[in-house]
């Protein structure tokens, strides 16, 4: 069974700060890991994945992640927050050797972002 | 190109009633889920179909049903509501099954339930 905890519920920062916000993995077989941020009353959206290659992968919004698997994490940066970037950010894997579509979502971290 | 719709946008329902949710998928994609989001439990897995048939469940009571039709369009049901069912319900809709397609989700049904 796969799970992912999210280290920090929430995390404030100030505008133009760098921000971190923390994912840990669990899992018994290799695993295509995804950030999704979820703005108010809105749905999910994709801030970028890991699927293979390359441990650092670029997303939207100048978000960055780095898959590290002897730590079994995929931690998301930015260098520079905004207000814009207040939401609940999602870290979440799938299973790539699974038959069906299947994502497993830790419990989220709000981050807020404040003047 | 229209994005995942899900109708309604906010249902309030009283405790033993039934409820329906829609979602229609991105034109094309074949995969759809379904997840409940409560602030105590976070995102969880409802239920996939993919071509009409339920190809995964997770670990719900009966009262949690679902199907898909052949538009791909997709239903899921919950009887016999109870005070704890309700939650934001979204739906994700994929190309296909594979674990490396990105899954593009709807804004969500919320449900409350009296």
């Amino acid at each position: 069974a796969q799970s992912v905890t999210q280290l920090d519920s929430q995390v404030p920062v100030f505008e133009e700060a760098p921000v971190e916000l923390r994912c840990n993995y669990s899992s018994s077989v290799s695993v295509y890991l995804f950030w999704y941020v979820q703005y108010p009353n809105q749905g999910l959206q994709l801030l970028l994945k890991y699927l293979s290659g390359s441990t650092l992968v670029k997303g939207i919004n100048g978000f960055e992640a780095e898959f590290n698997k002897s730590q079994t994490s995929f931690h998301l940066r930015k260098p520079s927050v905004h207000i814009s970037d207040t939401a609940e950010y999602f870290c979440a894997v799938s299973d790539p050797g699974g038959s069906n579509y299947k994502l497993t979502f830790g419990k989220g971290t709000l981050l807020t972002v404040n003047p | 190109k229209a994005g995942v719709t899900q109708t309604p946008r906010y249902l309030i329902k009283t405790r033993g009633q039934q409820v329906t949710l829609s979602c229609s998928p991105i034109s094309g994609h074949r995969s759809v889920s379904w997840y409940q989001q409560t602030p105590g439990q976070g995102l969880q897995f409802l239920f996939e179909y993919f071509s009409e048939t339920q190809r995964n469940k997770g670990n719900f009571p009966g009262r949690f049903s679902g199907r898909q039709f052949s538009n791909s369009r997709s239903e899921m049901n919950v009887s016999t509501l109870e005070l704890g069912d309700s939650a934001l319900y979204l739906c994700a809709s994929s190309l296909t099954t594979a674990g490396n397609t990105e899954a593009f989700f709807g804004q969500g049904t919320r449900l409350t339930v009296v």
